[in-house]
């Protein structure tokens, strides 16, 4: 079965630090994989979405960067964080038939800019 | 692109009511309308889906009703009870069809 993984669970970082976390998915090959935002009253606000490796696009400019240096690893990055970066991020991967499939989220990590 | 609005973003119902959470979506070639409930400290988890040639799905209490022309869709929960109790989402494809856009969420609170 298909699991996905999603690392650290909570964050606290200080302004202008850089970040990195890590999202990796295994039991299933190609999969499209997404980072998404969750703020208090804004909803799920898609970041960052990748249909392949190397192959990242984004829906909102800001602060951070996606990578996909492998089929089944997503990363999400920042070289300086800003207070604004606070929030809850949730990777999620669905099968290559995209939208017409399940989307997978992972458990979330919990990033506190200080 | 697509643009989701969904409405309201907090409901209140008694135990034993029903409960309806609208979304409207602008993209006109959207074609897959899923929604996803998610519990307190938990991930979104998809509930019920309906693509644009049906324009009603039922899945025991839920069910989601489509309208292409006006561009809306609704979640129903019938005879609510308090494991209801959770944010549900609503969404919508990209233009591009390779991402969902999820509307902001409506807090859904069921007292018993």
């Amino acid at each position: 079965s298909q699991t996905i993984h999603q690392w650290p669970a909570t964050l606290v970082q200080p302004v202008g630090s850089p970040l990195s976390l890590e999202c990796t998915v295994e039991g299933t090959s190609n999969p499209n994989l997404y980072w998404y935002r969750q703020a208090a009253g804004r909803g799920l606000q898609l970041l960052f979405y990748s249909v392949g490796i190397g192959q990242i696009s984004s829906e909102v400019p800001q602060n951070l960067s996606a990578s996909r240096p492998q089929d089944r690893q997503f990363i999400l990055s920042s070289k300086k964080l800003l207070l604004s970066d606070s929030g809850f991020y949730l990777c999620a991967w669905t099968g290559q038939e995209y939208m017409n499939t399940e989307a997978f989220f992972g458990q979330g990590t919990r990033l506190t800019v200080v | 692109g697509e643009n989701v609005e969904q409405h309201p973003s907090t409901l209140s119902v008694q135990e034993g009511d029903s409960a309806v959470i609208k979304c409207t979506y602008s993209d006109s070639a959207s074609n897959y309308f899923p929604w996803y409930k998610q519990e307190l400290g938990k991930r979104p988890q998809l509930i019920i889906d309906i693509r644009s040639n049906v324009g009603e799905k039922k899945d025991q209490r839920i069910a989601v009703t489509l309208n292409k022309t006006a561009k809306h869709f609704s979640l129903h929960i019938t005879e609510t009870q308090p494991e209801d109790s959770a944010v549900y989402f609503c969404a919508a494809p990209n233009q591009a069809g390779t991402a969902l856009i999820f509307g902001k969420g409506t807090t859904l609170s069921v007292s018993s």
